[in-house]
Parts: C-alpha cells; sequence; structure tokens
C-alpha cells in the first residue's frame, strides 16, 4: 500500500544507547521530515529533507542526525538516548507543490 | 506565515455536518489554506487545501470567504471515526512546509 512507513512502532531505549528509526515512502515525494509529538504539544521539525542528498535542521536538532541516500528512506538516527527524547516521532512526506504532507503512524520512544 | 485561530471544542451529532471555522485575516496572496486532523495517538491527516475557490473532495469540502480572511472545513456527514482535533494551516504551497500546528479544535461526535 502507497504511504509512509515508520518502524519500529515502539521502542524503549536506556540512556546513552542509539538506534535508527526508519523511514519509508513509496509515493516518489521529494521533501521528507522527521517531527517530534510531546504529549499535548503540537508539532516540533527536527530535520528535513527537499530531496535524496539534502538535508537540514529543524527547530530541535540536536542528539539527532539523518541522511537522504534514496528518495524512498529517511532514517532519522539517536546518537546517545537521553530521557528527554521520549517522545513520539512522526514521519512525514510531500511533493514539492500543491500537496499536503503524508504522515507515518509514529513510532512511539521511551528513554529510561 | 499567517496565524490562525479556531475554537477550541465543537461537538456534532452523528450524521449531521460539522462546520469548523478558521480566522486568517492576516493571509497573504499565495498563501493557501490547509487542513489536517489528527485522531488521538495516530499521525497527522491530511484533508484539503485551498486558495481561494470552494473546494471538495471525498472527505471534506472547505469554503473560503471571498476576502479569504477565513475558512470553513465541512464534513457533510459526521461520523463517530471524525472524532480528532482539527487543525487549519496557512502556508505557501511551494517549498519545504514546515507544519506548526496550533491548538486546533477538538470535534466529540456523538451518537
Amino acid at each position: 500500500n502507497a504511504g509512509v512507513t515508520q518502524t519500529p512502532k515502539f521502542q524503549v531505549l536506556k540512556t546513552g544507547q542509539s538506534m535508527t528509526l526508519q523511514c519509508a515512502q513509496d509515493m516518489n515525494h521529494e521533501y521528507m521530515s522527521w517531527y517530534r509529538q510531546d504529549p499535548g504539544m503540537g508539532l516540533r521539525l527536527i530535520h528535513y529533507s527537499v530531496g535524496a542528498g539534502i538535508t537540514d535542521q529543524g527547530e530541535v536538532p540536536n542528539g539527532y542526525n539523518v541522511s537522504r541516500s534514496t528518495t524512498e528512506d529517511f532514517p532519522l538516527r539517536l546518537l546517545s538516548a537521553a530521557p528527554s527524547q521520549t517522545s513520539v516521532y512522526f514521519c512525514a512526506s510531500r511533493l514539492t507543490t500543491d500537496h499536503g504532507y503524508t504522515f507515518g503512524s509514529g513510532t512511539r520512544l521511551t528513554v529510561v | 506565515d499567517a496565524k490562525t485561530t479556531q475554537p477550541t471544542s465543537m461537538d456534532c451529532a452523528e450524521g449531521r455536518a460539522a462546520n469548523l471555522p478558521c480566522n486568517h485575516s492576516t493571509i497573504s496572496g499565495n498563501e493557501y489554506v490547509y487542513w489536517y486532523r489528527q485522531i488521538h495517538s495516530q499521525g497527522p491527516q491530511y484533508i484539503i487545501h485551498g486558495l481561494k475557490n470552494n473546494e471538495t473532495n471525498e472527505m471534506a469540502s472547505l469554503i473560503i470567504t471571498e476576502d479569504r480572511k477565513s475558512s470553513t472545513l465541512i464534513l457533510p456527514h459526521a461520523t463517530l471515526r471524525d472524532t480528532a482535533v482539527y487543525y487549519c494551516i496557512v502556508r505557501v504551497a511551494t517549498g519545504f512546509q514546515k507544519l506548526v500546528f496550533g491548538t486546533g479544535t477538538r470535534l466529540l461526535v456523538s451518537p
């Protein structure tokens, strides 16, 4: 099915561990982005990409890395997990013009 | 980006039309009105967008006033599954769009 696929859906990490949240889309969307959403709060942009090989920081990039080697994939890496990174992470993609974003179902991350 | 104002909450009976208003009095000429919704614990879902003409798709209709300072999202026959927080956002259509969801309108559809 066409859409944005995020894995895993749930993850528990210990402080200091690293991991990669996966995001893949099969709609040939140029724009991809990662958001985090904390309880009762809105979305905050972590990193985004406007095409393969091009990434840029959002408003809360510290502690996260991204890469975009293909159009389809946009993984988010947590370098050294901290309890403050406990959140729900959403990946979203979009064509360049005149379309809304398609969101994944989210990854619920708990750092203990 | 133009600021938007929405009511905090609304109620609607199942099967009736839900009309969700949004004010965006500072909207610029090249900015579109986008609507998203977020059902509890799910990812946000794009609903519809428009520039100045009324728009309709399989999910909803969007009515934009002639002066473009306000709009209304219409769910013609609301169901229980339409219970969600609805967000109105104003953005230019091209280029990367950083999504900033305000508080939105919490729509409760009841039997």
